[in-house]
């Protein structure tokens, strides 16, 4: 597609439900990335691939979060018995290669709620 | 953590004035990025310069870097009020082989017509 492409938009959960949130990078983008944002501040980095591997994934909060890009394209970020806390905009980005001044391109969001 | 951090948090100016907005960081870094995210939407990227580079244009935006105090500034000029929104500014610096952009808090700019 032309750019990167997050699914659900919105999604409201009730609290101890598990969700699965999508990321489709651009075609031919090496690198993923997974941000969550919390109003008014700015996006906090969860996690991070090139191709299919798992290369950062020291922002993930606990280990209710997880994140996986099995054929090296499309993600998931998956939240385990979701609290309140958990609720937040959840962004990817993905780059085009790994290289240090290659810019990164946001999807829309997904907007979680825990409720 | 946020390595980077802008200044001013917020900014309001008349349609015509030039905004001016800055970014602090702590560490080296490879690049920064500067984003631009309005109300409802998603972070859109406006430039980035290298660390190597000391300025950059990109129609009405100048972007300049300063390593040595470890600082950039975003100039936005002749303003409009399609401008109001949320500027962050994200630095890359490597990290176990990997760069990964780490955003400031950002500066929210309002523009009145």
């Amino acid at each position: 597609g032309a750019g990167v492409s997050q699914s659900p938009r919105y999604k409201v959960t009730k609290r101890g439900q598990d969700v699965a949130l999508r990321c489709d990078p651009i075609s031919g983008h090496v690198s993923l990335y997974w941000y969550r944002q919390a109003l008014g501040q700015g996006p906090e980095f969860l996690t991070y691939f090139n191709y299919e591997a798992q290369q950062d994934k020291s922002g993930l909060p606990n280990d209710r979060f997880s994140a996986e890009r099995p054929e090296g394209s499309i993600s998931t970020l998956t939240i385990q018995r979701t609290e309140q806390r958990d609720s937040a905009m959840y962004r990817c980005a993905s780059s085009l290669s790994q290289g240090a001044n290659t810019e990164a391109f946001f999807g829309q969001g997904t907007r979680l709620t825990v409720v | 953590s946020q390595q980077g951090e802008e200044d001013p948090q917020a900014l309001s100016i008349q349609e015509g004035e030039n905004a001016t907005m800055n970014c602090s960081y702590k560490t080296s870094i490879n690049n920064l990025q500067w984003y631009r995210q309005n109300s409802g939407r998603g972070l859109v990227h406006l430039i980035l310069i290298r660390s190597n580079e000391r300025e950059k244009h990109s129609g009405r935006l100048r972007v300049t870097l300063d390593t040595s105090k470890k600082s950039s500034s975003l100039l936005i000029t002749a303003s409009r009020a399609a401008d109001t929104a949320s500027y962050f500014c994200a630095t890359a610096s490597i990290v176990g082989g990997s760069y990964i952009p780490t955003f400031g808090r950002g500066t929210s700019l309002i523009v009145h017509p």
